[in-house]
């Protein structure tokens, strides 16, 4: 099992440039999340979506759109990019079943906005 | 507010030096407190889930304990593999799809 997967690894845009970032779990998981990273900060969520077909702002969504494809994938959209978007972005899957509502995290995706 | 709390922010240990990293919360009712590790450019890594006062886990060297307003990772003997950055969150029960981060200890443990 692969676990969580992300793409790309690393990306750089100019202002006002739009990207989608994509995650991707095979652990059969109901529930995805994106987080953001920032020094300091802590992980902030921006979406998340509970089960396929559904999807809910968190913590810090302005700036960002998301797309639940299927059970497998949660894509996460940045329309018009700006350098305060410049952080590291994670993906989460969890469960969800009974009480476990552990969260397995992908690699990241390192963004930069020039 | 729903927030977490980590200290210290950073800690030099020398290898086989015991010590704790704190994580002091603060949520409307507790679902659950997790403990992740995370490495240089890497995602966290799970290593427990607590969920009610008075609970303890244990995984090799580290022993996650939990009281009503705050959890403690306790690393026993630590060796230089145990740098890292140890993160806590808690999931609230008014809403147990959201899950609030402190901004981590990070460990150095000399050899």
């Amino acid at each position: 099992n692969a676990g969580v997967t992300q793409t790309p690894k690393f990306q750089v845009l100019k202002t006002g440039q739009s990207m989608t970032l994509q995650c991707a779990q095979d652990m059969n998981h109901n529930s995805m999340y994106w987080y953001r990273q920032d020094p300091g900060m802590g992980l902030r969520l921006i979406y998340y979506s509970a089960s396929e077909g559904t999807t809910d702002k968190g913590e810090v969504p302005n700036g960002y759109n998301v797309s639940r494809l299927n059970k497998r994938e949660f894509s996460l959209r940045l329309e018009s990019a700006a350098p305060s978007q410049t952080s590291v972005y994670f993906c989460a899957s969890s469960e969800r079943a009974g009480a476990t509502d552990t969260q397995y995290f992908g690699p990241g995706t390192r963004l930069t906005v020039l | 507010e729903d927030q977490v709390t980590q200290s210290p922010e950073a800690l030099r240990l020398q290898e086989g030096e015991s010590s704790s990293l704190n994580c002091s919360y603060t949520v409307s009712g507790l679902r659950g407190l997790f403990w992740y590790r995370q490495d240089p450019g890497k995602g966290p890594e799970f290593l427990f889930t607590l969920y009610s006062a008075g609970e303890e886990k244990e995984k090799e060297r580290l022993k996650a304990t939990l009281t009503k307003k705050e959890s403690f990772l306790h690393i026993t003997a630590p060796k230089p593999e145990d740098s890292a950055t140890y993160l806590c969150a808690v999931q609230a029960l008014k809403n147990f799809n959201k899950f609030y981060f402190g901004s981590g200890t990070k460990l150095n443990v000399k050899p």
